[in-house]
């Protein structure tokens, strides 16, 4: 099962509205990884973090590393209809290997 | 270039069948790991090969078993199919096994 703690599970969100979620694990990982996964395909990487304390932007997205290198959020400022999605959060271990949260369902609303 | 591509996307299979599942990395990409997605238990990590040899394997039964070829490209096989085995499996592909995993579309396994 799940060694990744992500919270929340799910959001109802407004157009236009920013989304916060996060991720935090018992264990310490090298890089921590944020994807998103649309219904019947594969994740899609959106961003990496390689540092402890890193903080890395890609359009609206904004994710940070955090300095225990247990933890880690991701961001998104101003939410349109396609960030619809499942957004999972994965800590790589020194062997490569992933861990996975459950998810954070993101529900847009007009 | 393109991405990594799974074969077939979808496959029904029976109880005690066995099956094989092939992913095709990016190009020059030599580590390519696989991972089962189950609504119950989410994404979980089944084994990771690397210039032909796994390097790191799942907590899940010797009935689950893979290769990699030398061109990087890699199969999955499940043998005695059960219907717990029905699941989204992924392919992910990385340069080295240290490197930012991508994933492929992914294969729908039912078992009936």
């Amino acid at each position: 099962g799940q060694q990744l703690n992500q919270s929340p599970q799910s959001m109802f969100i407004q157009e236009g509205e920013d989304v916060s979620m996060n991720c935090t694990s018992s264990s310490i990982f090298n890089t921590w990884l944020w994807y998103k996964q649309d219904p019947g395909e594969g994740p899609v990487l959106l961003i990496a973090l390689y540092k402890a304390g890193e903080l890395t932007s890609n359009g609206r997205l904004t994710a940070q590393f955090g300095i225990t290198r247990k933890d880690s959020f991701l961001n998104i400022s101003a939410s349109i209809p396609s960030d619809v999605g499942i957004y999972f959060c994965a800590g790589q271990d020194s062997w490569g290997k992933l861990q996975f949260g459950a998810g954070t369902q993101v529900v847009v609303t007009p | 270039k393109a991405g990594v591509t799974q074969t077939p996307r979808y496959l029904i299979k029976t109880r005690g069948q066995q099956v094989t599942l092939s992913c095709s990395p990016i190009s020059g990409h030599r580590s390519v790991s696989w991972y089962q997605q189950t609504p119950g238990q989410g994404l979980q990590f089944l084994f990771e090969y690397f210039s032909e040899t796994q390097r790191n394997k799942g907590n899940f039964p010797g009935r689950f078993s893979g290769r990699q070829f030398s061109n990087s490209r890699s199969e999955m096989n499940v043998s005695t199919l059960e219907l717990g085995d029905s699941a989204l499996y992924l392919c992910a592909s990385s340069p080295t096994e240290l490197e930012t995993q991508y994933f492929g579309p992914g294969t729908r396994l039912l078992v009936l």
